[in-house]
């Protein structure tokens, strides 16, 4: 089966450093995607980490490392804008781009 | 603009009712997707698309159907047999299925039932 994991809510302060963790178990790794989702709109890119290490893209990071399964996602001078849920997904390593998603992260963000 | 367009936002679905739900992109993709999203889950893939006239089913395609006639549009029919259809309706395309790109989502369709 296939398993990722992230918290369900996080809280940070605006203009703080905030880190949002995702573990995942799969039967296969292509990859792994970031989201962020704006209640009741729909999800958008933040990032894709294929190999281990950590891409950085102005206010946003994001860290892999495929021995431990695990990816966060790092977001700085944190803005009240950026409140919503952050998606983790695993893309598996079928012969088409099937990701497997987490739950997602709900962070709020206040003032 | 490119971009992906659900419709309706909101849709409400009497009891042996089918209902279906509209997806359509103008960013010339190949690929496109269903996904449904409940309250504490992830996202969940019903159907995908590799090509005009060809689709395959996802991990939960029971209750659902789709059709592929155009590049452009890719409809969801939720039908009677789907018990449990409230739920948070995505649809997404790709450039092609083996892709590195991220998906493109639509902003979704909310699905009740009356």
């Amino acid at each position: 089966g296939q398993n990722i994991d992230q918290p369900t809510e996080m809280t940070a302060t605006e203009g703080a450093i905030v880190q949002i963790n995702c573990t995942y178990q799969t039967s296969g790794f292509n990859g792994l995607f970031w989201y962020q989702q704006h209640a009741g709109e729909a999800p958008t890119f933040l990032s894709y980490n294929v190999l281990d290490g950590l891409e950085e893209k102005g206010r946003f990071s994001s860290f892999l490392s495929r021995s431990k399964g695990y990816s966060y996602l790092l977001l700085k001078e944190l803005q009240m804008k950026d409140s919503a849920s952050y998606l983790c997904a695993v893309r598996l390593n079928t012969g088409f781009q099937k990701l497997v998603f987490g739950t997602g992260t709900r962070l709020l963000v206040s003032p | 603009d490119g971009g992906i367009t659900q419709s309706p936002k909101y849709l409400f679905r009497k009891e042996g009712q089918n209902v279906t739900l509209s997806c359509e992109q103008n960013l010339n993709h190949d690929a496109m997707y269903w996904y449904r999203q409940d309250p504490g889950q992830g996202l969940r893939l019903i159907y995908y698309s590799q090509i005009v006239n060809d689709f395959q089913k996802g991990d939960i395609a029971e209750g659902y159907s789709v059709s592929r006639e155009k590049k452009e549009s890719f409809p969801l029919t939720v039908t009677s047999a789907q018990k449990n259809p409230t739920a948070f309706y995505l649809c997404a395309s790709l450039p092609g299925l083996l892709s590195n790109q991220p998906q493109h989502f639509g902003d979704g369709t909310r699905l009740s039932i009356l």
